[in-house]
């Protein structure tokens, strides 16, 4: 299986400024397209997914939020920390069977 | 209003089944991946099975392969899980979740918020 990890497993900002998490593939997840996506759980709620083809914004996902990366070094950075944006955050990659997600990454206000 | 709603969930002994049933509203789920995927206490995320929009495809994650079968039900618009011989090892919440047809369908763009498995003597 492809082994996904994350870092940091928390971090704490302060409002408006800029969150920055990692994800790492054991193997690229590279053809044509990265298969990489980034979700969002807030206590108590499901995973929303915010991006999918390691940059692609889902439909109604605020724009602070942007992925970038190739091959098995992935971003995912909130560029201006709101207080609704704490959460956990994971990235799954799609690239082969089964999907494997990272072990996520706590995000919380300093 | 688009959503996946889980029940079937409970406490249930080491060995013993269950079933899980997932009811979509608003969208229909013979025309799309369907998936579950459980989250262990304390745990991240395992994808565990999916269900192609044909009906004729299943896959399963090798650690409950053999023991869990997928399944839906077109006019109840319903995804199923039938879990046998369950082990304390798959006590986790129960998701369902729709395949992003944007993105080939093995992402999720849609979750139900879970029922509890707890297996457990």
């Amino acid at each position: 299986d492809v082994v996904m990890t994350q870092s940091p497993d928390s971090l704490a900002v302060s409002l408006g400024e800029r969150a920055t998490i990692n994800c790492k593939s054991s193997q690229s997840v590279f053809y044509s397209s990265n298969y990489l996506a980034w979700y969002q759980q807030k206590p108590g709620q499901p995973p929303k997914l915010l991006i999918y083809w390691a940059s692609t914004r889902e439909s109604g996902v605020p724009d602070r939020f942007s992925g970038s990366g190739s091959g098995t070094d992935f971003t995912l950075t909130i560029s201006s920390l709101q207080a609704e944006d704490v959460a956990v955050y994971y990235c799954q990659q799609y690239y082969r069977t089964p999907p494997t997600f990272g072990g996520g990454t706590k995000v919380e206000i300093k | 209003e688009v959503q996946l709603v889980e029940s079937g969930g409970g406490l249930v002994q080491p060995g013993g089944s269950l079933r899980l049933s997932c009811a979509a509203s608003g969208f229909t789920v013979s025309s799309y991946w369907m998936h579950w995927v459980r989250q262990g206490p304390g745990k991240g995320l395992e994808w565990v099975s999916r269900i192609h929009s044909d009906g004729s495809s299943t896959s399963y994650a090798d650690y409950v392969k053999g023991r869990f079968i997928i399944s839906r039900d077109n006019p109840k618009n319903t995804l199923y899980l039938q879990m046998n011989s369950l082990r304390a090892e798959d006590t986790a919440v129960y998701h369902c979740a729709r395949g992003g047809e944007s993105s080939g369908y093995w992402s999720f763009d849609l979750w139900g918020r879970g029922t509890l498995v707890t297996v457990s003597s």
